[in-house]
């Protein structure tokens, strides 16, 4: 069955970086596109980033740009987000969900990330 | 503010039937398929709906979805008390190369 597996979150202070990872198993990852999606505490969710099943085309959502880095390595079946320059609402549930071409249908269960002083 | 529309809450009783709008523009919702995700309170958001109008294996036939033109419509028919959740819409939007979900409905059922 599809797996996947968020690790990484915390609590960090603002300016800081944080790697997230995302293990996935149960498929071919490396013949799907992956996203991060964000949900903030009792907030709606948040679109944060898409890379190319084969890492071609990288996307992300405006207030991520130039702070943000989605990659992956389908030798490993490991998604990342690598997120510098972290900031207060950048804290969220982070979210790693496989793209099934035009619908995400696999969710993972998430990972915190609070950015706090 | 969301890309996409949607009423931050609708309400029904048990047995009744309710309808979720999703608006977006012809970036969007005109030009993609639309999908519907549940999240029930405390949970992950799961698949309802994909490419507008297509049900999960495992998703009664309770839900159903439909778009036209920059619209998108969940409707959700016999309502049980399980059924409340927040409910989303997701698309594709070729203007910001980005992808974009509804700012959620809240679903009571009372």
């Amino acid at each position: 069955q599809v797996q996947l597996v968020e690790s990484g979150g915390g609590v960090v202070q603002p300016g800081t970086s944080l790697r997230l990872s995302c293990a996935a198993s149960g498929f071919t990852f490396g013949s799907y596109g992956m996203h991060w999606v964000r949900q903030a505490p009792g907030k709606g969710l948040d679109w944060v980033a898409v890379i190319w099943y084969d890492g071609t085309k990288k996307y992300y959502v405006d207030s991520v740009k130039g702070r943000f880095t989605i990659s992956r390595d389908n030798s490993r079946n490991t998604l990342y987000l690598q997120m510098n320059s972290l900031r207060a609402e950048d804290t969220a549930v982070y979210y790693c969900v496989r793209y099934n071409g035009n619908w995400w249908d696999y969710w993972g269960q998430g990972t915190l990330v609070t950015v706090s002083p | 503010q969301s890309v996409l529309t949607q009423p931050p809450s609708v309400s029904a009783t048990p047995g009744q039937k309710v309808t979720i709008s999703c608006s977006g523009s012809s970036f969007n919702i005109e030009n993609n398929y639309v999908s519907w995700y549940q999240q029930l309170p405390g949970t992950v958001p799961k698949l309802l709906i994909y490419e507008n109008n297509k049900r999960p294996s495992e998703i009664p036939d309770r839900f159903s979805g439909s778009k036209s033109g920059t619209s998108a419509t969940l409707g959700i028919t016999g309502l049980q008390t399980g059924d409340e959740a927040d409910y989303y819409c997701g698309t594709w939007d070729n203007s910001l190369s980005a992808g974009v979900f509804g700012g959620g409905t809240k679903l009571t059922v009372l």
